[in-house]
């Protein structure tokens, strides 16, 4: 069964300091992984995906994760924090070769960051 | 390019009810996923639907069923509402819709309370 867990349900930062939001993952054989942005009453939205070779993924708004076979994590990260930033993450797993895009979630993630 | 909708925005039912949320896919997409977020949680997968057929469903009892239309729009229904139903519903969309990597775009969720 795959299963993310996302250490810390809060982390705050100040403006301009390095986000880091930590995933670590469970599964059998590498799966793909994401990490999504719930800004409040919103939906949520596609900050990154790894599906590749490419451990090092980019992906919106300045974030970046790497993935990590030997540690089993994809935490993410941002070199200078926003206040724009300010949202709930989530890290999500599926599993590799499946044709049901089923996603399976962490708890979340709600980052403030303070002025 | 119009994104996915759903509606409505919020509703409030007593338990023993029925509730119908609707979603409308992104353009184009043909597979739509239905997930419950509890306060507090990350989203949990209900079923998906591609093509108007159930593809694939998670650990949800029976009263929680659903339709796809020709036009892929979509629907959840629940019956016998409970307390413990009060979450976010949320709808995300996908095209081509058969494999682990295609990106789901999320709806802004309705949000269900049970009294």
């Amino acid at each position: 069964a795959q299963s993310v867990t996302q250490l810390g349900s809060h982390v705050s930062v100040s403006e301009g300091a390095l986000v880091l939001l930590r995933c670590n993952y469970s599964s059998s054989v590498p799966p793909y992984l994401f990490w999504y942005v719930q800004y409040p009453n919103q939906g949520l939205q596609l900050l990154l995906k790894y599906t590749s070779a490419a451990t090092l993924v980019k992906g919106i708004n300045g974030f970046e994760a790497e993935f990590k076979k030997s540690e089993t994590s994809f935490h993410l990260t941002k070199p200078s924090a926003h206040m724009s930033d300010a949202a709930e993450y989530f890290c999500a797993v599926t599993s590799r070769g499946s044709t049901l895009g089923r996603l399976y979630f962490g708890r979340g993630t709600q980052l403030t960051v303070w002025p | 390019e119009t994104g996915v909708t759903q509606s409505p925005t919020h509703l409030i039912k007593t338990r023993g009810q029925q509730v119908t949320l609707r979603c409308s896919s992104q353009s184009g997409h043909n597979t739509v996923s239905w997930y419950q977020q509890a306060l507090g949680q990350g989203p949990q997968f209900i079923f998906q639907y591609y093509r108007e057929e159930e593809n694939g469903r998670g650990n949800f009892p029976p009263r929680f069923s659903g339709l796809q239309f020709p036009n892929y729009s979509s629907e959840l229904n629940v019956n016998a509402l409970e307390l413990d139903d009060s979450a976010l519903y949320l709808c995300a969309s996908s095209f081509p819709g058969r494999s682990s990597t295609d990106t789901q775009y999320f709806g802004p969720g309705t949000r269900l309370t049970v009294l």
